[in-house]
Protein backbone atom coordinates (compact mmCIF):
# COMPACT_ATOMS: atom_id res chain seq x y z
CA UNK A 1 0.00 0.00 0.00
CA UNK A 2 1.16 3.16 -0.72
CA UNK A 3 2.02 5.42 2.39
CA UNK A 4 1.41 9.33 3.02
CA UNK A 5 3.13 11.60 -0.25
CA UNK A 6 4.38 14.95 0.54
CA UNK A 7 5.89 17.88 -1.93
CA UNK A 8 8.31 19.04 -2.20
CA UNK A 9 10.30 17.85 0.69
CA UNK A 10 12.91 20.71 0.74
CA UNK A 11 11.77 24.66 0.53
CA UNK A 12 14.06 27.42 1.00
CA UNK A 13 12.02 31.05 0.89
CA UNK A 14 13.08 34.61 2.38
CA UNK A 15 10.75 36.26 5.00
CA UNK A 16 7.57 37.63 3.84
CA UNK A 17 7.11 34.93 1.03
CA UNK A 18 4.49 32.51 0.66
CA UNK A 19 4.86 29.00 0.14
CA UNK A 20 2.38 26.07 0.18
CA UNK A 21 3.14 21.95 0.42
CA UNK A 22 0.84 19.34 -0.44
CA UNK A 23 -0.34 15.92 0.86
CA UNK A 24 -1.69 13.08 -0.56
CA UNK A 25 -2.85 10.88 2.14
CA UNK A 26 -3.03 6.98 2.01
CA UNK A 27 -6.20 5.86 -0.36
CA UNK A 28 -9.78 5.62 1.85
CA UNK A 29 -8.03 7.61 5.16
CA UNK A 30 -10.91 9.80 5.87
CA UNK A 31 -8.81 11.80 8.56
CA UNK A 32 -5.93 13.95 7.67
CA UNK A 33 -3.29 15.89 10.11
CA UNK A 34 -0.98 18.50 9.04
CA UNK A 35 1.79 19.11 12.37
CA UNK A 36 4.38 21.17 12.61
CA UNK A 37 8.09 20.33 13.91
CA UNK A 38 10.57 22.43 15.32
CA UNK A 39 14.22 21.51 15.20
CA UNK A 40 14.70 19.35 18.68
CA UNK A 41 10.90 19.30 19.60
CA UNK A 42 7.71 17.02 18.82
CA UNK A 43 5.50 17.56 16.14
CA UNK A 44 2.58 19.96 16.97
CA UNK A 45 -0.83 20.00 15.31
CA UNK A 46 -1.77 22.50 13.81
CA UNK A 47 -5.11 21.19 12.12
CA UNK A 48 -7.03 18.17 11.59
CA UNK A 49 -9.58 17.24 8.68
CA UNK A 50 -12.57 14.94 8.96
CA UNK A 51 -12.97 14.14 5.08
CA UNK A 52 -13.36 17.79 3.68
CA UNK A 53 -14.30 19.29 6.82
CA UNK A 54 -12.24 20.90 9.65
CA UNK A 55 -12.55 18.88 12.84
CA UNK A 56 -9.89 21.13 14.96
CA UNK A 57 -7.66 24.25 14.01
CA UNK A 58 -7.32 25.94 17.20
CA UNK A 59 -3.26 25.65 17.01
CA UNK A 60 -3.36 26.75 13.12
CA UNK A 61 -1.99 30.58 13.57
CA UNK A 62 -4.91 31.67 10.96
CA UNK A 63 -3.51 35.27 10.55
CA UNK A 64 -0.84 33.45 8.12
CA UNK A 65 -1.48 29.78 8.06
CA UNK A 66 -4.43 28.53 5.36
CA UNK A 67 -5.17 24.85 4.69
CA UNK A 68 -7.64 23.38 2.96
CA UNK A 69 -8.33 19.79 1.74
CA UNK A 70 -10.50 19.71 -1.40
CA UNK A 71 -13.00 16.51 -2.26
CA UNK A 72 -11.55 15.02 0.92
CA UNK A 73 -8.63 13.87 -0.33
CA UNK A 74 -5.43 16.15 -0.78
CA UNK A 75 -4.56 18.56 1.19
CA UNK A 76 -2.14 21.78 0.62
CA UNK A 77 -1.06 23.93 3.82
CA UNK A 78 0.02 27.60 2.72
CA UNK A 79 2.08 30.12 5.10
CA UNK A 80 1.49 33.45 3.59
CA UNK A 81 3.68 35.93 4.33
CA UNK A 82 6.66 33.39 6.58
CA UNK A 83 8.54 34.47 9.29
CA UNK A 84 12.12 32.99 10.33
CA UNK A 85 10.60 30.98 13.32
CA UNK A 86 8.54 29.26 10.42
CA UNK A 87 11.83 27.51 9.76
CA UNK A 88 10.22 23.45 10.69
CA UNK A 89 9.53 20.61 9.30
CA UNK A 90 5.93 20.15 8.23
CA UNK A 91 4.04 16.47 8.32
CA UNK A 92 1.36 15.28 7.30
CA UNK A 93 -0.48 12.40 8.61
CA UNK A 94 -3.66 10.53 7.79
CA UNK A 95 -5.58 7.91 9.54
CA UNK A 96 -8.63 5.80 8.76
CA UNK A 97 -11.75 6.51 11.26
CA UNK A 98 -10.13 4.80 14.11
CA UNK A 99 -6.69 3.60 14.60
CA UNK A 100 -3.14 4.92 14.22
CA UNK A 101 -1.70 7.45 12.68
CA UNK A 102 0.29 7.13 9.43
CA UNK A 103 3.03 9.93 8.43
CA UNK A 104 4.42 11.15 5.34
CA UNK A 105 8.56 12.01 5.62
CA UNK A 106 7.77 15.87 5.78
CA UNK A 107 8.69 19.25 4.13
CA UNK A 108 11.47 20.96 5.72
CA UNK A 109 11.24 24.72 5.43
CA UNK A 110 14.01 27.31 5.88
CA UNK A 111 13.19 30.84 6.05
CA UNK A 112 15.73 32.92 5.59
CA UNK B 1 -5.38 14.32 27.28
CA UNK B 2 -2.36 12.79 30.35
CA UNK B 3 1.32 14.34 30.24
CA UNK B 4 3.88 11.74 30.17
CA UNK B 5 7.61 11.58 31.40
CA UNK B 6 10.15 10.08 29.65
CA UNK B 7 13.78 9.84 30.01
CA UNK B 8 15.55 12.67 27.53
CA UNK B 9 18.34 9.76 25.97
CA UNK B 10 19.65 6.15 26.57
CA UNK B 11 21.85 4.31 25.18
CA UNK B 12 21.53 0.12 24.31
CA UNK B 13 23.73 -2.01 22.57
CA UNK B 14 22.88 -3.66 19.77
CA UNK B 15 21.32 -7.25 20.10
CA UNK B 16 20.47 -6.51 23.31
CA UNK B 17 16.69 -5.88 24.63
CA UNK B 18 16.46 -2.10 25.57
CA UNK B 19 13.77 -0.71 27.49
CA UNK B 20 12.35 2.51 27.56
CA UNK B 21 10.17 3.89 30.44
CA UNK B 22 7.27 5.91 30.28
CA UNK B 23 5.25 7.60 33.18
CA UNK B 24 2.23 9.02 32.97
CA UNK B 25 0.83 8.99 36.60
CA UNK B 26 -2.19 11.04 35.49
CA UNK B 27 -3.96 8.96 32.90
CA UNK B 28 -7.69 8.63 33.21
CA UNK B 29 -9.19 5.05 32.69
CA UNK B 30 -10.24 5.51 29.20
CA UNK B 31 -7.07 6.61 27.85
CA UNK B 32 -4.77 4.34 25.69
CA UNK B 33 -0.69 4.62 25.63
CA UNK B 34 0.39 4.87 22.41
CA UNK B 35 4.26 4.54 21.23
CA UNK B 36 5.71 5.79 17.74
CA UNK B 37 9.17 6.17 16.91
CA UNK B 38 10.63 8.87 14.49
CA UNK B 39 14.19 8.15 12.67
CA UNK B 40 15.86 10.81 11.33
CA UNK B 41 14.99 12.88 8.83
CA UNK B 42 11.67 10.49 8.85
CA UNK B 43 8.25 10.78 10.12
CA UNK B 44 7.19 9.41 13.10
CA UNK B 45 6.28 5.57 12.79
CA UNK B 46 3.49 4.02 14.55
CA UNK B 47 4.88 1.36 17.03
CA UNK B 48 2.02 0.18 19.54
CA UNK B 49 -0.79 0.83 21.61
CA UNK B 50 -2.60 -0.50 24.46
CA UNK B 51 -5.12 -0.11 27.35
CA UNK B 52 -4.38 -2.05 30.29
CA UNK B 53 -3.18 -5.23 29.26
CA UNK B 54 0.30 -5.93 27.87
CA UNK B 55 0.46 -6.24 24.18
CA UNK B 56 3.29 -7.71 21.64
CA UNK B 57 3.15 -7.19 17.78
CA UNK B 58 6.56 -7.83 15.24
CA UNK B 59 8.22 -4.71 16.25
CA UNK B 60 8.08 -4.87 20.19
CA UNK B 61 6.00 -5.45 23.62
CA UNK B 62 4.40 -2.88 26.07
CA UNK B 63 4.32 -3.66 29.38
CA UNK B 64 1.63 -1.44 31.36
CA UNK B 65 1.99 -1.38 35.41
CA UNK B 66 -1.15 -2.40 36.96
CA UNK B 67 -2.14 0.90 38.35
CA UNK B 68 -1.58 1.91 35.32
CA UNK B 69 0.51 5.15 35.67
CA UNK B 70 4.00 3.81 34.04
CA UNK B 71 4.87 1.61 30.90
CA UNK B 72 7.74 0.08 29.18
CA UNK B 73 8.64 -0.41 25.87
CA UNK B 74 10.52 -3.31 24.92
CA UNK B 75 12.67 -3.51 21.77
CA UNK B 76 13.81 -7.35 22.15
CA UNK B 77 16.84 -7.54 19.77
CA UNK B 78 18.08 -3.96 19.37
CA UNK B 79 19.66 -3.38 15.49
CA UNK B 80 21.33 -0.34 14.69
CA UNK B 81 18.17 0.41 12.80
CA UNK B 82 16.45 1.19 16.24
CA UNK B 83 18.18 4.55 16.64
CA UNK B 84 15.50 6.86 17.18
CA UNK B 85 13.66 9.18 18.81
CA UNK B 86 10.47 7.29 20.73
CA UNK B 87 7.39 8.85 21.92
CA UNK B 88 5.21 7.33 24.56
CA UNK B 89 1.64 9.59 24.38
CA UNK B 90 -1.30 9.07 26.49
CA UNK B 91 -4.24 9.75 24.88
CA UNK B 92 -8.15 9.16 25.06
CA UNK B 93 -10.38 7.18 22.13
CA UNK B 94 -12.97 9.85 21.24
CA UNK B 95 -14.91 9.18 17.79
CA UNK B 96 -13.41 11.70 14.85
CA UNK B 97 -10.46 12.85 17.42
CA UNK B 98 -7.30 11.13 17.23
CA UNK B 99 -5.40 13.75 17.77
CA UNK B 100 -2.00 12.86 19.07
CA UNK B 101 0.11 15.04 21.72
CA UNK B 102 3.85 15.04 21.16
CA UNK B 103 6.34 15.63 24.26
CA UNK B 104 10.14 15.31 23.50
CA UNK B 105 10.49 11.97 23.90
CA UNK B 106 13.81 9.69 24.38
CA UNK B 107 16.53 9.36 21.74
CA UNK B 108 17.67 5.75 21.77
CA UNK B 109 20.90 5.77 20.12
CA UNK B 110 22.10 1.87 19.72
CA UNK B 111 25.61 1.03 19.60
CA UNK B 112 27.30 -1.50 17.51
Amino acid sequence: EAGVAQSPRYKIIEKRQSVAFWCNPISGHATLYWYQQILGQGPKLLIQFQNNGVVDDSQLPKDRFSAERLKGVDSTLKIQPAKLEDSAVYLCASSPRSGEQYFGPGTRLTVT
Amino acid sequence: DAKTTQPTSMDCAEGRAANLPCNHSTISGNEYVYWYRQIHSQGPQYIIHGLKNNETNEMASLIITEDRKSSTLILPHATLRDTAVYYCIVRVERSNDYKLSFGAGTTVTVRA
